[in-house]
């Protein structure tokens, strides 16, 4: 069993719908990262949380420490939004600020 | 802002030709990491540095060797190109000072294939 694991796997959507993608994880952690990964590969980093809830623009991230469980929403979803969601988490007992990476939530909105 | 910034983009190898994949970034952090990423898996470290020469296997070290001579640079080496070695490679970096952790920063990646 993965260390971190996503669901759903692949997500399809229109255009404006609320999208929530999960992140679900076994270890004791330092903090919980969001990345997005565009068709053109390129990673960026979306959050980083360690407790509560962050908010940029139409997106919010959520973490629940005692449960071991994230939730990544897009509010009011668009076409650009459409990419791969990547959950990683830095488990306490890695230093370096070491990942331990999901297998991603891929995403498609449809206009 | 250049960031991260990883040559080549793309390269097409044969079995057990050798090459080196380069990484350096800009903004003087101290953590650099590298990365594969295969079809339908999570992202896997290969090697990770926590300054200039500092460096450590990670996950997948296999079949890799990596340097750090300096702050900005940490080159990945492949030796003996194996087909299982063809992948996505990313590289990124971190600030390692700071109160707990930081985002990290990642280059555009390399698609290196093994032929």
């Amino acid at each position: 069993k993965n260390e971190v694991e996503q669901s759903p796997q692949n997500l399809t959507a229109q255009e404006g719908e609320f999208i929530t993608i999960n992140c679900s994880y076994s270890v004791g952690i330092s903090a919980l990262h969001w990345l997005q990964q565009h068709p053109g590969g390129g990673i960026v980093s979306l959050f980083m949380l360690s407790s509560g809830k962050k908010k940029h623009g139409r997106l919010i991230a959520t973490i629940n420490i005692q449960e071991k469980h994230s939730s990544l929403h897009i509010t009011a979803s668009h076409p650009r939004d459409s990419a791969v969601y990547i959950c990683a988490v830095s488990p306490l007992i890695q230093g370096a600020q070491k990942l331990v990476f999901g297998q991603g939530t891929r995403l498609t909105i449809n206009p | 802002n250049a960031g991260v910034t990883q040559t080549p983009k793309f390269r097409i190898l044969k079995i057990g030709q050798s090459m080196t994949l380069q990484c350096t970034q800009d903004m003087n952090h101290n953590y650099m990491y590298w990365y594969r990423q295969d079809p339908g898996m999570g992202l896997k470290l290969i090697y990770y540095s926590v300054g200039a020469g500092i460096t450590d296997k990670g996950e997948v070290p296999n079949g890799y060797n990596v340097s750090r001579s300096t702050t900005e640079d940490f080159p990945l080496r492949l030796e003996l190109a194996a087909p299982s070695q063809t992948s996505v490679y990313f590289c990124a970096s971190s600030y390692s000072g700071g109160r707990g952790n930081q985002p990290q920063h990642f280059g555009d990646g390399t698609r290196l294939s093994i032929l």
